[in-house]
């Protein structure tokens, strides 16, 4: 059965102090992996596909991973505005998306 | 202008009354999605529409009916609404021409059944 874990559930960071959110999956066939932001009251706003192992993508303060069977979300000197809850979604052979319950990430000034 | 935008924002209803969520999209994507959001339990996958004439269950679908009635809008019908489906609703769309097709969402919709 197809499965995907994100750990910590929440984290609580002080504004510039680096971390990694993690992203544990089990899917057959798997073509690819998305990385979402949710902000509270709304929908998720994609960020970043990765397509296989070893592959890494940017965007600001925020860098992805891939392995075979996980992923991670790198934050580095984060920002108050970077508060929201990451979500991660395994892609299968299928077309089918299988969406984790996110991390709840929340940064101090 | 919003790119997938749904209706109403926020609904109050009693149990046992019929009620629709309707979603549009201005993207041309052909491919739409409903999906529930509870605390905890993340996204859950309502029904799913790979074309107007192709309609799919997902894996939570008992007491929900769809509607595909253009390339461009899929509505999400509550026969008789049950407390258990108060949550945070969200319609999503996706192009098969891209391969590995990413989901764009609206804005949702807060449902409470009382």
């Amino acid at each position: 059965e197809d499965q995907v874990t994100q750990s910590p559930e929440a984290l609580r960071l002080q504004e510039g102090e680096s971390s990694s959110l993690n992203c544990s999956y089990t899917v057959s066939g798997l073509r690819g992996l998305f990385w979402y932001r949710q902000d509270p009251g709304k929908g998720p706003e994609f960020l970043f596909t990765l397509y296989s192992a070893g592959e890494e993508k940017e965007k600001e303060r925020l860098k992805a991973t891939l392995t075979k069977k996980e992923s991670f979300l790198h934050i580095t000197a984060p920002k108050p505005e970077d508060s929201a809850t990451y979500l991660c979604a395994p892609y299968s052979s299928a077309s089918k998306i299988i969406f984790g319950s996110g991390t709840r990430l929340s940064i101090r000034p | 202008d919003a790119d997938v935008t749904q209706t109403p924002r926020n609904r109050i209803t009693k149990t046992g009354k019929r009620i629709m969520l309707e979603c549009s999209q201005t993207k041309g994507h052909d491919r739409m999605y409903w999906y529930r959001q509870d605390p905890g339990l993340g996204l859950r996958l309502i029904y799913y529409s790979f074309d107007v004439k192709d309609i799919n269950k997902g894996e939570i679908s008992d007491g929900y009916s769809v509607s595909r009635q253009a390339q461009a809008k899929f509505s999400l019908s509550l026969e008789s609404a049950i407390p258990n489906q108060t949550a945070l609703y969200f319609c999503a769309t996706s192009d098969s021409r891209q391969g590995i097709d990413e989901q764009f969402f609206g804005p949702g919709t807060r449902l409470t059944v009382l």
